[in-house]
């Protein structure tokens, strides 16, 4: 089956420095790729819609200077948090899907700390 | 917009009985998918189940069946012969406009 790698699988910061999510399809090509956030005990939420090639597409509410995605091959997308602040701990998960197809593969998500 | 609605905030079964968790959603488009996923604490997300919109027939994997209704826009999961590793959080979601949107999940535990 489709396998996503997210790296790191849990991160912790101090409160001012930025981290770097990765997120790639190991045995597909993903033209695009979703980044999730997630609360204890709540759902996930879609933060943004990464594209290759393209610019990603934000959710409302979602601040792209804060969180920068790149997607720059058919393989990988990154999350940066910039600037990261307690209030950005939160568990971020991507997901991967096949080009025209409607399922998604999901990595295994990174526990983002900061301090 | 989508909306994914999960009204049992936590459900408890039997192990070996049967348990049904409830969703309902709402989208304006014609051409859409529904899924069942569980989130084990591990956090891993792993599909359960999928439903093409417009397939009449309900899905059917092994011990997990969905009962599809959609002119109510219900999406209902039926596990039976329940198992001690089913316990997770069960999410509903449906894939529509490009986009995955999920419910607020329910909480499944498995009593010995």
């Amino acid at each position: 089956g489709a396998v996503v790698s997210q790296h790191p699988s849990r991160v912790i910061c101090k409160s001012g420095t930025s981290v770097k999510i990765e997120c790639r399809s190991l045995d597909f090509q993903a033209t695009t790729m979703f980044w999730y956030r997630q609360f204890p005990k709540q759902s996930l939420m879609l933060m943004a819609t990464s594209n290759e090639g393209s610019k990603a597409t934000y959710e409302q509410g979602v601040e792209k200077d804060k969180f920068l995605i790149n997607h720059a091959s058919l393989t990988l997308s990154t999350l940066t948090v910039t600037s990261a602040h307690p209030e950005d701990s939160s568990f971020y998960i991507c997901s991967a899907r096949l080009q025209g197809g409607e399922k998604l593969f999901f990595g295994s998500g990174t526990q983002l700390s900061v301090l | 917009a989508q909306t994914v609605t999960q009204s049992q905030p936590e459900m408890s079964v039997q192990e070996a009985e049967t348990v049904t968790l409830s969703c309902t959603y709402d989208t304006s488009e014609s051409d859409y998918y529904l899924f069942w996923y569980k989130q084990p604490p591990s956090r891993q997300m792993i599909l359960v189940i999928r439903q093409e919109a417009y397939k009449q027939q309900n899905a059917t994997e092994n011990r997990f069946s969905v009962n599809f209704q959609k002119a109510a826009k219900s999406f209902s999961l039926k596990i039976s012969d329940s198992q001690l590793g089913d316990a997770a959080m069960y999410f509903c979601a449906n894939f529509g406009n490009e986009k995955l949107t999920f419910g607020t999940g329910t909480r499944l535990t498995i009593i010995p």
